[in-house]
């Protein structure tokens, strides 16, 4: 089956410094990822949908000046959250589409801001 | 814009019994995917069912099944034999068949957290 993997799956940061998470399609290529956020016991949140060689599709709300997501190949998406705060501590999912358009998730990382 | 409605927060079941999770959604489109994904406390989701709007047959894997009623816009998951691994987070979710933009991204509810009692 498809696989996607995320890395790390947890990371500790210093407030004001920057974090990259990586989001991986193992066995497939996928053109469209998407990155999630989400807080305990609550739903996904759709942050952005990233394509492959164009620029990524933020939802609303969500500052794209602090979320970086580069998709620069078909089996790579990279989301980094620039100056982080303690506020930006989290659960972040991603998933890719395989060609099917069937969505395939990542493990997810935890992130703690300190 | 599609929505999904869970409205039951949290269920509980006792093992080897029953249970139906409840969801429903609104939709202006004739032709979709609805999905149920499980998130146990690993928090990797997991496709549990799929089913397209298209097919009047209810979907079912092993002791899932769906109650599909499309006029009604409702889609429940009955969980048969309930079994201790089985207690999660349960997301039913929503997909377009056409792109339109969107990039078939999914339309989550808010969730069902789902005990099972021994």
């Amino acid at each position: 089956g498809a696989v996607v993997s995320q890395h790390p799956s947890r990371v500790i940061c210093k407030s004001g410094t920057s974090v990259k998470i990586e989001c991986r399609s193992l066995d497939f290529q996928a053109t469209t990822m998407f990155w999630y956020r989400q807080f305990p016991k609550q739903s996904l949140m759709l942050m952005a949908t990233s394509n492959e060689g164009s620029k990524a599709t933020y939802e609303q709300g969500v500052e794209k000046d602090k979320f970086l997501i580069n998709h620069a190949s078909l089996t790579l998406s990279t989301l980094t959250v620039t100056s982080a705060h303690p506020e930006d501590s989290s659960f972040y999912i991603c998933s890719a589409n395989s060609a099917s358009y069937e969505q395939y998730f990542g493990p997810g990382t935890r992130l703690t801001v300190t | 814009a599609q929505t999904v409605t869970q409205s039951q927060p949290e269920m509980s079941v006792q093992e080897a019994e029953t249970v139906t999770l409840s969801c429903t959604y609104d939709t202006s489109e004739s032709d979709y995917y609805l999905f149920w994904y499980k998130q146990p406390p690993s928090r990797q989701m997991i496709l549990v069912i799929r089913q397209e709007a298209y097919k009047q047959q209810n979907a079912t894997e092993n002791r899932f099944s769906v109650n599909f009623q499309k006029a009604a816009k409702s889609f429940s998951l009955k969980i048969s034999d309930s079994q201790l691994g089985d207690a999660a987070m349960y997301f039913c979710a929503y997909r377009s068949v056409h792109s339109g933009g969107s990039n078939y991204k999914l339309t989550f509810g808010k969730g069902t957290l789902l005990t099972v009692n021994p």
